[in-house]
């Protein structure tokens, strides 16, 4: 079956301007995640949705990111005003769930991610 | 402050041989260990985890070790071959309860090793 996809692949920015990532989780998962990676980093969570809401955006490092998921499926990232510090490729992941029964962690599937670049 | 360490950046190994990729953690409250695999342009995929309460999990050519009391895990690749080489990524689990009294556990990931398996 179809996997998570991000779109774009790649987008170049200036500084100061609006983007917005859009990530399609696999049909029928609650769960939905984004990531960053930054050069030479480890993936940094920047907020998760279980259906439309979401319970953790602790990750999120300034009021100028958002996200926001629609109909529990389709999600999209919003940066303002980007700065060059936050070009990084963002990673969207989808879950069937978050905890299992057992308290096993449902394995989280991720899209091939955004490559953003500011200058 | 980084909870989850990969202090090896890369790692290079001959096919046939044994591959052990390290990971540090300091939060006691993690409950579960993961490790992800990822090649260039792609989303990490997951590989195989481990509960807290065990010290060992198999799967295959993939085990993983957990020692509780060094705060470490290592991932053990036998025989290595070439199809292996990528980076990989641990992960650890904390189990939060969100606004709504539900469990959610949220992944912090290393900065990840990369593996190179010549033939």
């Amino acid at each position: 079956g179809a996997g998570v996809s991000q779109s774009p692949s790649n987008k170049v920015t200036e500084k100061g301007k609006d983007v917005e990532l859009r990530c399609d989780p696999i049909s029928g998962h609650t769960a939905l995640y984004w990531y960053r990676q930054s050069l030479g980093q480890g993936l940094e969570f920047l907020i998760y949705f279980q259906g439309n809401s979401a319970p953790d955006k602790s990750g999120l490092p300034s009021d100028r990111f958002s996200a926001e998921r629609t109909g529990g499926s389709v999600s999209t990232l919003t940066i303002q005003r980007t700065q060059q510090e936050d070009s990084a490729v963002y990673l969207c992941a989808s879950s069937l769930g978050v905890v299992s029964a057992g308290g096993r962690p449902y394995e989280q599937y991720f899209g091939p991610g955004t490559r953003l670049t500011v200058t | 402050d980084q909870q989850v360490k990969q202090n090896s950046p890369s790692l290079s190994v001959q096919e046939g041989r044994i591959s052990i990729l390290n990971c540090d953690y300091t939060n006691s409250m993690f409950d579960y260990f993961l490790w992800y695999k990822k090649y260039p342009a792609e989303g990490p995929t997951f590989l195989i985890s481990i509960s807290s309460i065990k010290d060992k999990n198999e799967d295959g050519r993939f085990t993983v070790f957990l020692n509780k009391s060094a705060k470490h895990l290592s991932l053990h690749i036998v025989p290595s071959q070439p199809g292996d080489s990528a980076v990989y990524f641990c992960a650890a689990r904390k189990l939060s309860l969100n606004a709504g009294g539900t469990s959610y556990g949220k992944l912090t990931f290393g900065q990840g090793t990369i593996l190179t398996v010549h033939p």
